[in-house]
């Protein structure tokens, strides 16, 4: 099955500064991958997404990129800010048509610092 | 607002007592998913129904079990829990799968005794 490894674990970034997460996934068959930013007991929330045929999506302050073909994946928050601290999971999905099975990354937990 | 909202929040059980999760959506989407939190662990899903097909994970146990009686609420029922349930467990929906966004509810935590 798919496995999904993502770095680092913990990311402390000054506010303002820039934060990125990175992740890989092994299945060459994955075509969807979506971030999720989850607060202290709350469900996670979507926050982009990218699609196998798009290298790159950029969403105001967030952007991911997508490399087929070293079969990676990154997160880049710009202008960081103390809201934008929680763990955030990445995920790959091989979409069979009927549903999207994700399989998420070990999150990364960000804090920004004023 | 359209949303999906998981009851109860907080659940206690005793080993060995089975105990239902419950979730419904406003959403009216075709698909819904259970995910299993543990501590500091990523969600890694359990089963899934797209309308009222049920496709169960290879490795999820025998002792988690679900039902979807209609479209906007499914089930998740736990015949005989153990230490190792206790989890924080997630539902989702999504409309037809493969490419559309999946949107969480809030989670019940599930402690067991």
């Amino acid at each position: 099955g798919e496995n999904v490894e993502q770095h680092p674990s913990t990311l402390s970034v000054q506010e303002g500064d820039s934060a990125v997460i990175k992740c890989t996934y092994s299945d060459s068959a994955s075509n969807y991958f979506p971030w999720y930013k989850q607060e202290l007991g709350k469900g996670p929330q979507l926050i982009i997404d990218i699609r196998s045929n798009v290298g790159e999506k950029k969403d105001q302050r967030i952007a991911v990129t997508l490399n087929k073909t070293a079969k990676h994946f990154s997160l880049h928050i710009t202008e960081t800010q103390p809201e934008d601290s929680a763990v955030y999971f990445c995920a790959a999905s091989i979409g069979t048509g009927t549903a999207s099975k994700l399989t998420f990354g070990t999150g990364t937990r960000l804090q920004v610092t004023l | 607002d359209a949303m999906v909202i998981q009851n109860p929040r907080y659940q206690v059980t005793q080993f060995g007592k089975p105990v239902t999760l419950s979730c419904s959506q406003t959403l009216n989407h075709n698909v819904m998913y259970w995910y299993q939190q543990k501590s500091s662990q990523a969600p890694k899903l359990l089963f899934h129904y797209y309308d009222k097909d049920f496709n169960n994970e290879a490795d999820t146990p025998d002792n988690f079990q679900s039902r979807r009686p209609n479209t906007s609420f499914c089930f998740l029922d736990i015949r005989s829990p153990g230490l190792g349930d206790a989890a924080m467990y997630l539902c989702a929906t999504s409309r037809r799968g493969r490419w559309d966004e999946q949107f969480f509810g809030p989670g019940t935590r599930l402690t067991v005794l």
